[in-house]
């Protein structure tokens, strides 16, 4: 089993819908929880972090179930510059585990 | 731009040569960790840097080693290069401590033949 898992998609989304994915862990003494965006060919880059009361950022929402080892991302109102590779991050003693990635298109 | 910055960019070797890949991490960022990512994987964590000693692996073989400097710069190196190791290998720097957020440079695209 994996450490980090996500469905990888692709997600084909018309503009303006929600989209939510998620991810599970398996590692119980993760410690932060990350969602980072990855565009084609370039290097991923911090899209929020995941706190266990859950947190928002404009149109993201990201939210952390300890219990389940469950982390979730809901985008809103989806833009055209959205499309791109969600990534799940989690880490354990600073070492950062990274899932497979989501692919999201969103679709004029 | 993140401040960090890899070299080369791309670069192409052939089965069973050795390659040196560097990394010049953000400013104040003590922290360097690599990871190899293959085509439609995510990045796979290769081993973690900090202070000069390497603090942390990943499940690569002793073929896979590195180095950082005191300017908290780093390098891979891989030797006896195998044709599963092309790959988009990532540095990123952060400060040390749980929870800190990793920068990432854009990557070295390596291609053995």
């Amino acid at each position: 089993r994996k450490e980090v898992e996500q469905d990888p998609g692709p997600f084909n989304v018309p503009e303006g819908a929600t989209v939510a994915f998620n991810c599970t862990y398996s590692n119980s003494a993760s410690q932060s929880f990350f969602w980072y965006r990855q565009d084609c060919r370039k290097e991923p880059k911090l899209l929020m972090s995941v706190y266990s009361s859950g947190n928002e950022d404009g149109r993201f929402t990201a939210q952390l179930n300890r219990a389940s080892q469950y982390i979730s991302l809901l985008i809103r109102d989806s833009k055209l510059s959205d499309s791109a590779t969600y990534l799940c991050v989690v880490t354990a003693h600073e070492k950062l585990t990274f899932g497979t990635g989501t692919r999201l298109t969103i679709i004029p | 731009e993140t401040g960090v910055t890899q070299s080369p960019t791309h670069l192409i070797k052939t089965r069973g040569q050795q390659v040196t890949l560097r990394c010049s991490s953000q400013s104040g960022h003590n922290t360097v960790s690599w990871y190899q990512q293959a085509l439609g994987q995510g990045p796979q964590f290769i081993f973690q840097y900090y202070r000069e000693e390497e603090n942390g692996r990943g499940n690569f073989p002793p073929r896979f080693s590195g180095l950082q400097f005191p300017n908290y710069s780093s390098e891979l190196n891989v030797n006896a290069l195998e044709l599963d190791d092309s790959a988009l290998y990532l540095c990123a720097s952060r400060p040390i401590g749980e929870g800190t957020e990793a920068f990432f440079g854009q990557g070295t695209r390596l291609t053995v033949v």
